[in-house]
């Protein structure tokens, strides 16, 4: 089937702190893995991508990593900042059954607190 | 503003009513998507566009819904006869290419309220 399961639902940290957030496919044809942070009353944004030639990407604070065997990638933040609070949703696309799609995570809400 | 952007903002509708959303994409980008995004959840395919053809629909999508994209540029989405389960936000999304790795720029969306 097409799922991407998100774990946690909601995290909570002291600022300074790491994050981590898991996600998981079952679409072994997946090639793409983005995440995207929204923040309260706002529009999702892209923070970080991978694509599924590469095992880790880092941007400053922070990374993705991808696991194809085990159909996982996971968001890393570092020295988290009260800023980083927000709503963090990985996404990756389907093709099952000819029928294409990106679909997204339930969401982990992140917060950090100072 | 150069962005993605969704008139109107917020719908409050009663039940049975029909409701129309527009979604202006960022002008160079040919693919334009709908999602849709209840509380809590993340947000959830109903359809996109490539140009001005809609290639693909959500299977779970109601016969009620309907999306077009003439031209190829804005794209409107209908709902008939709302249902209080429509009641969600509405979020259209653009991007340029021919695959699912580019990135997505969402607009602010509609938040809808079927009474």
């Amino acid at each position: 089937g097409e799922n991407v399961e998100q774990h946690p639902s909601t995290l909570s940290v002291q600022e300074g702190d790491s994050a981590v957030i898991k996600c998981t496919y079952s679409d072994s044809a997946s090639n793409y893995f983005p995440w995207y942070k929204q923040e309260l009353g706002k529009r999702p944004q892209l923070i970080i991508d991978i694509r599924s030639n590469v095992g880790e990407k880092k941007d400053q604070r922070i990374a993705v990593t991808l696991n194809k065997t085990a159909k996982h990638f996971s968001l890393h933040i570092t020295e988290t900042q009260p800023e980083d609070s927000a709503v963090y949703f990985c996404a990756a696309p389907s093709f099952s059954g000819g029928y294409n799609k990106l679909i997204f995570g339930a969401g982990t809400r992140l917060a950090v607190h100072p | 503003d150069t962005g993605v952007s969704q008139d109107p903002r917020h719908k409050i509708t009663k039940r049975g009513q029909n409701v129309t959303f527009r979604c202006d994409p960022i002008s160079e980008h040919n693919r334009l998507y709908w999602y849709r995004q209840t509380l809590g959840q993340g947000p959830e395919f109903l359809t996109y566009f490539q140009n001005e053809a809609q290639l693909e629909k959500s299977r779970l999508l109601s016969d009620r819904f309907s999306a077009e994209r003439p031209k190829g540029s804005f794209s409107t989405l209908e709902i008939q006869r709302t249902e209080q389960g429509d009641s969600a936000m509405y979020l259209c999304a653009s991007s340029q290419g021919e695959s699912f790795t580019e990135k997505l720029f969402f607009g602010s969306g509609t938040q809808l309220s079927v009474l």
